[in-house]
């Protein structure tokens, strides 16, 4: 069983949004800003879509964001593309002796 | 552009040992914490263990502490991961991770494969 909490399937149609929730603890999403989100491709490895809670690497298009509210985290995915269609893992940041930990992972489908 | 390339996985038997090595480029390696995570076939990610930028600090994951090594070579720009004792369970695809800052990984490798079977 993962740390975090996530909905296991989440589905949109395109051109519409999704929101992907996280939930964790005290001692770990609600207690730190160091909570990201990952896209992950059958087959492929993960890549880095928001972090510091709402915060986007370069290159990664502004229809990701991300908010917080107490110990849950949220993923939102507006203005869905076929592409968009992957899972999606929360990650955060839970002290020196957890260090990180993960949800389960969200599978969105684009309908 | 930052790339990170795993190798050394395999099979290997229950109970035997393997290590893993992660070669960096791209970006100043020495001043970036680096990250194993690992994911079953068909399952999650699952975090591993974690190195400071200098190799003096190393966090490991409940399920690996005391089986796993975690460390670094700053000068050729490698990561390690030596595992030791491996079991069923801990056959998985592991993947090496730049980070970025706390608890937060902002590049991957491919993955290495790792299966534990007799």
């Amino acid at each position: 069983q993962s740390a975090l909490t996530q909905p296991r399937s989440v589905s949109g149609s395109l051109g519409q949004s999704v929101t992907i929730s996280c939930t964790g603890t005290s001692r770990d999403v609600g207690n730190y800003k160091y909570v990201s989100w990952h896209q992950q491709h059958p087959g492929r490895a993960p890549k880095l879509m928001v972090y510091d809670v709402n915060k986007r690497p370069s290159g990664v298009s502004d229809r990701f964001s991300g908010s917080k509210s107490g110990n849950t985290a949220s993923l939102t995915i507006s203005g869905l593309q076929a592409e968009d269609e992957a899972d999606y893992y929360c990650c955060s940041y839970a002290g020196p002796d957890r260090f990180v930990v993960f949800g389960g992972g969200t599978k969105l489908t684009v309908l | 552009e930052v790339q990170l390339l795993e190798s050394g996985g395999g099979l290997v038997q229950p109970g035997g040992s393997l290590r893993l090595s992660c070669a960096a480029s791209g970006f100043t390696f020495s001043t970036f914490a680096m990250y194993w995570v690992r994911q079953a076939p068909g399952k999650g990610l699952e975090w591993v263990s974690t190195i400071s930028a200098n190799g003096g600090t190393t966090y490991y994951a409940d399920f690996m502490r005391g089986r796993c090594t975690i460390s670094r070579d700053n000068s050729n720009n490698n990561l390690f991961l030596r595992m030791d004792s491996l079991r069923a369970e801990d056959t998985a695809i592991y993947y090496c991770a730049k980070g970025l800052i706390l608890g937060v990984f902002d590049h991957w490798g491919q993955g290495a494969l790792v299966t534990v079977s007799p």
